[in-house]
């Protein structure tokens, strides 16, 4: 069985401050697919990044930067320098090959200005 | 633009009628769809895979019988709440994976916000 663990369940911060989304996820398969996604109060899910299970390499974009370590099997997410705008609920997400995904409990974030 | 399209985006019915959600790829077939459910302030739950020519396979706890999904093509998948109850007030979001010469992905509708009164 597949399982992903948002331990953080809200996070707070004023404006311009660095923000780090934890996840851990648990999987018995060797080929799998880590995401990140944004839920703003509108519901859409905005996609963020979708990383694979042989593709350790970390990634930044723009203030958007996340950590993959298949050896502590976490997937870390950080919103650096962070804005009203990214106030939102965050979702880290797992999926084999059948693209079939399992969620984490997602984390609130809110930036006050 | 959108490439998994879901209609309607909000729907309020009275209890005891039937609502039925679309969920439409615009630019690529889609033989398996997913719907996932998502009460308010918690997290996205698989309800049941969609799968065109074919029955679709429900979670367990998922009442096939409350929740009828028809893909009738390769582009439509369509989820039926029957009989729906105010506990059936919830965000309901299609995905539709895709693959293309080695690559994949997974796009989703914008949701459904059902309200049952």
């Amino acid at each position: 069985a597949q399982k992903v663990t948002q331990a953080q369940t809200e996070i707070s911060v004023v404006e311009k401050e660095d923000v780090t989304l934890d996840c851990v996820y648990e999987t018995r398969d060797t080929t799998y697919y880590l995401f990140w996604y944004k839920q703003p109060p509108s519901g859409e899910l905005v996609f963020l990044i979708r990383r694979n299970s042989f593709d350790e390499q970390n990634e930044i974009s723009g203030r958007y930067s996340w950590n993959f370590q298949k050896s502590t099997s976490s997937f870390n997410f950080t919103i650096t320098a962070s804005q009203v705008v990214d106030s939102a609920v965050y979702f880290c997400a797992l999926a084999s090959n059948d693209y079939k995904l399992s969620f984490g409990a997602g984390t609130t974030v809110t930036v006050r200005a | 633009g959108a490439v998994v399209s879901q209609h309607p985006s909000r729907v309020i019915c009275k209890s005891g009628t039937s609502v039925k959600i679309e969920c439409r790829s615009l630019d690529f077939q889609a033989t398996t769809m997913f719907w996932y459910r998502q009460f308010p302030k918690q997290s996205l739950m698989l309800m049941a895979t969609s799968n065109e020519g074919s029955k679709a396979t429900y979670e367990q706890g998922v009442e096939k019988d409350k929740f009828l999904i028809n893909h009738a093509s390769l582009t439509l998948s369509t989820l039926t709440v029957t009989s729906a109850h105010p506990e059936d007030s919830s965000f309901y979001i299609c995905s539709a994976p895709w693959w293309d010469r080695g690559r994949r992905g997974a796009f989703f509708g914008q949701g459904t916000r059902l309200t049952v009164v």
